[in-house]
């Protein structure tokens, strides 16, 4: 069965200190593996989509990568405003897992001045 | 501009009662979603619509009933409400259908649902 694991559940940073969360992930033939945040009271925000192994993406302060079986969220110099909560998600390919989005349990991150 | 909406924000319900819960996206999407989100967090997709047409369906008691009238609206009505049910749903859309290359869910602010 198609899994996705994200670890650690949840982060403590100092503002200024950089880290990673990690997603990794089981699937059948990997169509794309998405990034968001979310929020408290709010829904998901797409942040980046990545499609193959090698492939990175950077926005501001963040920058996601993947490998076949993982994919890492980079967060450089985090600042108070980047806490949330981090999902990841993978899209396999076709067949019966068609157009379905299986997420991660998600990372909490807290960053303090 | 909102892109996708739901209406209403918060529901508190007695158990039993049939409720419905509204969602539109103004972004122009062939493929809506219903999510459900548990108190830990996670999210698990429900139903999916392509141009009116149900293509998932994930394994969800019959008393959720997903309703599409137009591409642009996706409902969803549950009957006989029991505490279970008590979770935020999100509605989502993306700009192709499922059965094209790689696309992106853009999701609601979701409907906090609370069974009494």
């Amino acid at each position: 069965e198609d899994q996705v694991t994200q670890s650690p559940e949840a982060l403590r940073l100092q503002e200024g200190e950089s880290s990673s969360l990690n997603c990794s992930y089981t699937v059948s033939g990997l169509r794309g593996l998405f990034w968001y945040r979310q929020d408290p009271g709010k829904g998901p925000e797409f942040l980046f989509t990545l499609y193959s192994a090698g492939e990175e993406k950077e926005k501001e302060r963040l920058k996601a990568t993947l490998t076949k079986k993982e994919s890492f969220l980079h967060i450089t110099a985090p600042k108070p405003e980047d806490s949330a909560t981090y999902l990841c998600a993978v899209q396999a390919g076709r067949g019966s897992t068609l157009g379905r989005l299986y997420f991660g349990r998600g990372t909490q991150l807290t960053v303090w001045p | 501009d909102t892109a996708v909406s739901q209406t209403p924000k918060y529901l508190v319900t007695q158990m039993g009662n049939d409720k419905s819960i509204k969602c539109e996206q103004n972004l122009g999407h062939d493929t809506m979603y219903w999510y459900k989100q548990d108190s830990k967090k996670f999210l698990k997709i429900m139903f999916s619509y392509n141009n009116k047409e149900l293509i998932i369906n994930e394994t969800v008691p019959n008393r959720f009933s997903p309703k599409s009238p137009d591409k642009a609206h996706l409902n969803l009505h549950i009957n006989s409400l029991e505490l279970g049910d008590s979770a935020v749903y999100f509605c989502a859309s993306s700009q192709e259908g499922p059965f094209l290359e790689q696309e992106t869910q853009y999701f609601g602010p979701g409907t906090r649902l609370l069974v009494l």
